[in-house]
């Protein structure tokens, strides 16, 4: 099947710095990759939709300036928390779908600890 | 409203029992889709059966079946003959529309499956 993949799996930041997420799709090419986060014992929840070629869709109570989403190629979406405080800890997940299938291929996800 | 409901927070089950997991969905787009996903305890999610809207026959994977009823607008998901690495988060999740790839997905809040030896 198809393989989606996540960098880094883990990360430890101090407060105030930025962090980069990337999510490749390695076998096929995702004009539309999907960010979610997941708190502990919680479900997950959809924060924008990245387009390849424009802007991302963020949804609602998700701020812009803080989470950058920049779809740079088919096979590549990065998610950058900007300024990163101890809230923003989570364990953020990426998903492409395959255009033409109706599964969702999900990342293995990266766990973000701010201190 | 909450699109996507599953009232179960945890389940134990003895291993070889089945397994029946509820979720109920909300919608008026009368094309949609609904997935089962397991997530284990390393994170990943792990996609288990989908059925679409307009699927005559209820969906089937392995031990994984998917009691449709959309009438009743419940998706609930069985496990036949569970075993111990069935323990894990299984959330249901939906889709709304016509497209099928493009969709982002609304996910139910989980039901943390315990199997007992």
């Amino acid at each position: 099947g198809a393989v989606v993949s996540q960098h880094p799996s883990w990360v430890i930041c101090k407060s105030g710095t930025s962090v980069k997420i990337e999510c490749r799709s390695l076998d096929f090419q995702a004009t539309t990759m999907f960010w979610y986060r997941q708190f502990p014992k919680q479900s997950l929840m959809l924060m924008a939709t990245s387009n390849e070629g424009s802007k991302a869709t963020y949804e609602q109570g998700v701020e812009k300036d803080k989470f950058l989403i920049n779809h740079a190629s088919l096979t590549l979406s990065t998610l950058t928390v900007t300024s990163a405080h101890p809230e923003d800890s989570s364990f953020y997940i990426c998903s492409a779908p395959r255009d033409s299938h109706y599964e969702q291929y999900f990342g293995p996800g990266t766990r973000l600890t701010v201190t | 409203a909450q699109k996507i409901t599953q009232t179960q927070p945890g389940m134990f089950v003895q291993e070889k029992e089945a397994v029946t997991l509820d979720c109920t969905y909300d919608t008026s787009d009368p094309s949609y889709g609904l997935f089962w996903y397991k997530q284990p305890s390393s994170g990943e999610m792990i996609f288990l059966i989908y059925q679409g809207s307009y699927d005559q026959q209820n969906a089937t994977e392995g031990r994984y079946s998917l009691n449709f009823q959309k009438a009743r607008k419940s998706a609930n998901l069985v496990i036949s003959a569970s075993q111990l690495g069935d323990s894990a988060m299984y959330f249901c999740a939906m889709r709304e529309g016509r497209t099928q790839g493009a969709q982002k997905l609304v996910f139910g809040q989980g039901t943390r499956l315990t199997i007992n030896p």
